[in-house]
C-alpha cells in the first residue's frame, strides 16, 4: 500500500522568495512520485516526476523535487515564487510494480503569493 | 481529440436522481481512473480500470456508485439514488501503462 502527506495544507510566500513545499510518502514496494498542480478553474496537471535515475527531477515553470529515500520525502521547490504560481499543488505515489496501479493523492497544499 | 475528455462539465440535479457520467481517455491509454473532488478537499480514488483486467473498485463509496469500461474506451460512472453528500467534482484520468495521468477537466455534479 502507498499513501502520502502534505505537511501544511495552506502555504504563503512573497514574490521572489524561496518556496517549500513539503510530501513525505509511505511506500511497500519502490516508489514512482509526482506533483500535480491544480490552477483556479482548470484541470490537473503534471509539473514533475520521479521514476527511476536520477534523484533531483526538474519540472515546467522552474520546479524541482528531490527524492530522498533515507528521509521518505519528495519535497517541492522553486528558488524564486512568480505571482502565477498561485495554485493548489498535490503529491501523489504509486507503486513501482511493473503493472500499473492506482495513484494516490495527498490532501493538498494551497500556495499562496504576495507581493 | 487529444486531451481527456469528459461530460457533461456540469450537472445538476435533485436528491434520489441517477446520474451518468461519461470519460473519454487519451487514445491508446490503457489505464483509466476515476476519482472524486470534494470542495477544498483532496482527490479520493475511485476506481481504476487497466486493460481487460478486473477493475480495482476499492475506492466506491458505496454500492449506489458504479462504473464501467468498454476495452481501452469510453467509460462510464453512474451514480443512483444521488444524495447531497456526493456533491464533488468527478475527475477522470488515463495513462500508458507506466506513467503519469492526463486528467480532464472533470464533472461538477451538484445534487439539490
Amino acid at each position: 500500500a502507498q499513501s502520502v502527506t502534505q505537511l501544511g495544507s495552506h502555504v504563503s510566500v512573497s514574490e521572489g522568495a524561496l518556496v517549500l513545499l513539503r510530501c513525505n510518502y509511505s511506500s511497500s514496494v519502490p516508489p514512482y512520485l509526482f506533483w500535480y498542480v491544480q490552477y483556479p478553474n482548470q484541470g490537473l496537471q503534471l509539473l514533475l516526476k520521479y521514476t527511476t535515475g536520477a534523484t533531483l527531477v526538474k519540472g515546467i515553470n522552474g520546479f524541482e523535487a528531490e527524492f530522498k529515500k533515507s528521509e521518505t520525502s519528495f519535497h517541492l521547490t522553486k528558488p524564486s515564487a512568480h505571482m502565477s504560481d498561485a495554485a493548489e499543488y498535490f503529491c501523489a505515489v504509486r507503486g513501482n510494480t511493473g503493472t500499473a496501479s492506482k495513484l494516490t493523492f495527498g490532501t493538498g497544499t494551497r500556495l499562496q503569493v504576495t507581493l | 481529440g487529444a486531451g481527456v475528455s469528459q461530460s457533461p462539465s456540469n450537472k445538476v440535479t435533485e436528491k434520489g436522481k441517477d446520474v451518468e457520467l461519461r470519460c473519454d481517455p487519451i487514445s491508446g491509454h490503457t489505464a483509466l481512473y476515476w476519482y472524486r473532488q470534494r470542495l477544498g478537499q483532496g482527490l479520493e480514488f475511485l476506481i481504476y480500470f487497466q486493460g481487460n483486467s478486473a477493475p480495482d473498485k476499492s475506492g466506491l463509496p458505496s454500492d449506489r456508485f458504479s462504473a464501467e469500461r468498454t476495452g481501452e474506451s469510453v467509460s462510464t460512472l453512474t451514480i443512483q439514488r444521488t444524495q447531497q453528500e456526493d456533491s464533488a467534482v468527478y475527475l477522470c484520468a488515463s495513462t500508458l501503462v507506466i506513467g503519469e495521468l492526463f486528467f480532464g477537466e472533470g464533472s461538477r455534479l451538484t445534487v439539490l
